[in-house]
């Protein structure tokens, strides 16, 4: 069963500062999603990777893809309050079901 | 276009009622793919329908059941509520499968059982 981690689960930040969510899975997967989800709403997506060594940006958010060691980053660049949010990443494992599996989740708040 | 719909969006329901949820797709798509949102559990897949079959089914009691019509807007039925069942429900839309298409996400439907 594919198991997805994400880490860290919360995460206070100041504004302007970087810092990294990590999101490890179990199981071999060439597609991998990254969304956003503010209080109460539903799930914004982020971005797409869909390969090894597959980089994307949109503002201060980067994501990447490490298929190799199952390992998918979303680094923040200067933070600012806007940017507070949970953020999921899910994996589709390239074996049976072709359903999202959720990381836990981090809860990013910045703080002024 | 018209993004996915979810009707109702709240819902308070008591232990042992059944209750319909609601899920009309963005025009074109295909494949309708409902999940549940707990504190506890978090984002948890529950079934996939595809062209008025189901594809694809998640690990969830046989009171969750559900199905798609033929113009693609699909439902889920929880029979016997529990109070475990409170939860948002997410449905998401693609032209096909997850493993080719992105998934669209809806607004949910927050039900609440009492």
């Amino acid at each position: 069963e594919l198991k997805v981690e994400q880490n860290p689960l919360f995460l206070s930040m100041q504004e302007g500062k970087n810092y990294t969510i990590y999101c490890n899975y179990s199981t071999t997967s060439d597609r991998l999603y990254w969304y956003r989800q503010d209080p109460g709403k539903s799930l914004e997506s982020l971005f797409v990777l869909l390969s090894n060594g597959a980089v994307k940006q949109e503002g201060r958010l980067m994501a990447s893809l490490d298929t190799k060691a199952r390992l998918s980053t979303l680094h923040i660049t200067a933070a600012v309050h806007d940017l507070s949010a949970t953020y999921f990443c899910a994996v589709i494992s390239n074996f049976g079901n072709e359903k999202l599996t959720f990381g836990t989740g981090t809860r990013l708040t910045i703080i002024p | 276009k018209a993004g996915v719909t979810q009707t109702p969006r709240y819902l308070i329901k008591t232990r042992g009622q059944q209750v319909t949820l609601s899920c009309s797709p963005i025009s074109g798509h295909r494949s309708v793919s409902w999940y549940q949102q707990t504190p506890g559990q978090g984002l948890q897949f529950l079934f996939e329908y595809f062209s008025e079959t189901q594809r694809n089914k998640g690990n969830f009691p046989g009171r969750f059941s559900g199905r798609q019509f033929s113009n693609s807007r699909s439902e889920m039925n929880v029979s016997t509520l529990e109070l475990g069942d409170s939860a948002l429900y997410l449905c998401a839309s693609s032209l096909g499968g997850a493993a080719t298409y992105e998934q669209y996400f809806g607004p949910g439907t927050r039900l609440t059982v009492t």
